[in-house]
């Protein structure tokens, strides 16, 4: 069975600009959430979405979005970057239940300029 | 709310020897624990998840952790080090018994394992 896939792997975007990063789940996961992680933060959840509906939510600015199709894939949207914002994005995906463990991608590590 | 602290940023070890990682928890409910390794520029692969069955919990590649609930700890270990344990792992809490999405990150305990 395949993993997680995520795309681009890397991206470099200056300040201002907006960027869409993708995330296909495991054959047949439904749940897909969304991890940033940085040297200072470390990793923290963004969201979460199941069925295409945002399922949980971390706690970060509404710059941060994202969505889920009806095959599950995911896309994760950030827009007016910041050079903050420069980190590895994780995308990881999971079965159908909350109990279910979740399987990570690669990650896209996105360079903010 | 839920949190991990791993005691130990940085842990070097010989090969052949036994590896100790730390991680202390906090939560308010009986929490969902996991262990996951993440090498270098690849993703976070799970070694092992406590979910309130058996306390002594098996991972792969000979990791097996323990749950103490007396001492709030899930210690990562492994008998004899390989050079290829070489990595970042992170102790992980789930916020709600049984639940794996949400998951609160420690802040890594970087191995290191030499020859």
């Amino acid at each position: 069975k395949a993993g997680v896939t995520q795309t681009p792997r890397y991206l470099i975007k200056t300040r201002g600009q907006q960027v869409t990063l993708s995330c296909s789940p495991i054959s047949g996961h439904r749940s897909v959430s969304w991890y940033q992680q940085t040297p200072g933060q470390g990793l923290q959840f963004l969201f979460e979405y199941f069925s295409e509906t945002q399922r949980n939510k971390g706690n970060f600015p509404g710059r941060f979005s994202g969505r889920q199709f009806s095959n599950s894939r995911s896309e994760m949207n950030v827009s007016t970057l910041e050079l903050g914002d420069s980190a590895l994005y994780l995308c990881a995906s999971s079965g159908r239940q909350l109990t279910d463990t979740q399987y990570f991608g690669p990650g896209t590590r996105l360079t903010v300029l | 709310a839920q949190s991990v602290t791993q005691l130990d940023s940085h842990v070097s070890v010989s090969e052949g020897t036994p590896v100790l990682l730390r991680c202390n928890y906090s939560s308010s409910y009986s929490p969902s624990l996991f262990w996951y390794v993440q090498h270098p520029n690849k993703g976070l692969q799970l070694l092992l998840k406590y979910t309130s069955a058996a306390t002594l919990v098996k991972g792969i590649n000979g990791f097996e952790a323990e749950f103490k609930k007396s001492e709030t700890s899930f210690h990562l270990t492994k008998p004899s080090a390989h050079m290829s344990d070489a990595a970042e792992y992170f102790c992980v809490v789930s916020p709600n018994t049984g639940t794996a999405s949400k998951l609160t990150f420690g802040t890594g305990t970087r191995l290191q394992v030499t020859l």
